[in-house]
């Protein structure tokens, strides 16, 4: 267990409303990463950080920005959501000395 | 073109069959490989590491070719519990550790 906690694990929201998900976790660890996850395309990386205020883009962060103001606390903002983001989106760390990467149990958000 | 690819399947075995998978991926520079065990409506979790000498770890075997660029993954005695989707991974080791998933490959294990 790499102590790492989403929230929420499940929400439906309206089209056009901002809406944060949050990763939260208990180990200090430096590297964090938002992925998203949907039939036919596997876990896509949205945006990852490599320290407090250190973010950059993955490959599909159109529409989303992302904060860590904290080592423990990762967000991933939908700044106006849109049915094309209705998405299982997993949080992941690597842990210090290590090469893996450990999940989150993932939010499934819907966008109606 | 996807930096990792792998076949969909899904692949249908009786219990106590011996399956494969394969992925190959296309970034010459990767530097760490895994394999992930995905269950249906749950997060992934790390099945295994893939070393360049191959490594075993009970009935899971995972082997690593780098000059054709690809890993494969072999369960032997196959359970009913491995019924699964299993991804291949790849880190390319540069300065922010970003890793690459592949779609992932469905084992479905029959009675």
């Amino acid at each position: 267990d790499a102590g790492i906690t989403q929230s929420p694990r499940h929400k439906v929201t309206e089209t056009g409303t901002p809406v944060t998900l949050r990763c939260h976790q208990t180990e200090n660890h430096r590297y964090m990463y938002w992925y998203r996850q949907d039939p036919g395309h596997g876990l896509r990386l949205i945006h990852y950080s490599y320290g407090v205020k250190d973010t950059d883009k993955g490959e599909v962060s159109d529409g989303y920005s992302v904060s860590r103001s904290k080592t423990e606390d990762f967000l991933l903002t939908l700044e106006s959501a849109t049915s094309s983001q209705t998405s299982v989106y997993f949080c992941a760390i690597r842990t210090q000395g290590g090469t893996e990467a450990f999940f989150g149990q993932g939010t499934r958000l819907t966008v109606v | 073109r996807k930096e990792v690819e792998q076949d969909p399947g899904p692949f249908n075995v009786p219990e106590g069959a011996t399956v494969a998978f394969n992925c190959t991926y296309s970034n010459s520079a990767s530097q760490s490989f895994f394999w992930y065990r995905q269950d249906c409506r749950k997060e992934p979790k790390l099945l295994m590491s893939v070393y360049s000498s191959g490594n075993e770890d009970g009935r899971f075997t995972a082997q690593l070719n780098r000059a054709s660029q690809y890993i494969s993954l072999l369960i032997r005695d196959s359970k009913l519990s491995d019924s699964a989707t299993y991804l291949c991974v790849v880190n390319l080791g540069d300065n922010f550790n970003k890793f690459y998933f592949g779609s992932g490959t469905k084992l479905n294990v029959k009675p």
